[in-house]
C-alpha cells in the first residue's frame, strides 16, 4: 500500500469554524491531490499540487484553500466550514501512473 | 470536454454469477488513461488497472477481465464467478492531462453479492 495517511479520520465540526486536513506521504511523490466524495457525483477534484509551493485548483475550489510547504505534506482547509462541506475528503499521491488514494477523512459540519 | 458515464448506479447479483460492470468516457484527446477503483464497505479506494489509450488489448487478472473498445469509447469490467467480498462501490476514471493528471470520476456502481 502506498504511505498515504489523513488527519484526523472523522470530525465534526460547527459552521463558520475553520478547520484543516492533513495528507502526509511517506512516497516523496511530486504530485498531491485533494478530493470530496459526494453521493451521486463520485469523486471531485477540490485542489491539487504539482511541488512544494506549487498547487492549483480543480472542479469544486470554492471554499477551499489548500498549502503544501514540504513534500510531504498537503493541507487542505475550510476557512469557514458551511453545511454544504459536509463529506468525505480524499488525499491521493501519483507516481505519474497511478492515484493512490488515503484513507479518508469524514467531515460534519452542523 | 471530458465526462465518465457510470449508468448502472446498483447491481445485485447472487454469489457465483458473472457480472459486467459498464463505462463510457467521452474525451477528444488522443491520449488518455482510464482506470478502474474499487471502494469496499469499510471506504478505502483501491486501485484495481490502469490502461493507455493505445493499448486496447483485453486484461485478466484472476477473476477480473476488463474489455477496452475505442470505437464505442467503453471500457467495461467483469467478475467472473462472483464473491461476496466483491461487494463494493466500483469507480471508473479517465484522464486525460498527464501533466497534471487530474481523475475524472464516473458517479460509480455498487455491486451487491449474495451468498
Amino acid at each position: 500500500d502506498a504511505g498515504i495517511t489523513q488527519s484526523p479520520r472523522h470530525k465534526v465540526t460547527e459552521t463558520g469554524t475553520p478547520v484543516t486536513l492533513r495528507c502526509h506521504q511517506t512516497e516523496n511523490h511530486r504530485y498531491m491531490y485533494w478530493y470530496r466524495q459526494d453521493p451521486g457525483h463520485g469523486l471531485r477534484l477540490i485542489h491539487y499540487s504539482y511541488g512544494v509551493k506549487d498547487t492549483d485548483k480543480g472542479e469544486v475550489s470554492d471554499g477551499y484553500s489548500v498549502s503544501r510547504s514540504k513534500t510531504e505534506d498537503f493541507l487542505l482547509t475550510l476557512e469557514s466550514a458551511t453545511s454544504s462541506q459536509t463529506s468525505v475528503y480524499f488525499c491521493a499521491i501519483s507516481d505519474r501512473e497511478t492515484q493512490y488514494f488515503g484513507p479518508g477523512t469524514r467531515l460534519l459540519v452542523l | 470536454a471530458q465526462k465518465v458515464t457510470q449508468a448502472q448506479t446498483e447491481i445485485s447479483v447472487v454469489e457465483k454469477e458473472d457480472v459486467t460492470l459498464d463505462c463510457v468516457y467521452e474525451t477528444r484527446d488522443t491520449t488518455y488513461y482510464l482506470f478502474w477503483y474499487k471502494q469496499p464497505p469499510s471506504g478505502e479506494l483501491v486501485f484495481l488497472i490502469r490502461r493507455n489509450s493505445f493499448d486496447e488489448q483485453n486484461e485478466i487478472s484472476g477473476r477480473y477481465s476488463w474489455n477496452f473498445q475505442k470505437s464505442t469509447s467503453s471500457f467495461n469490467f467483469t467478475i467472473t464467478a462472483s464473491q461476496v467480498v466483491d461487494s463494493a462501490v466500483y469507480f471508473c476514471a479517465l484522464i486525460v492531462s498527464y501533466n497534471t493528471d487530474k481523475l475524472i470520476f464516473g458517479t460509480g456502481t455498487r455491486l451487491q453479492v449474495f451468498p
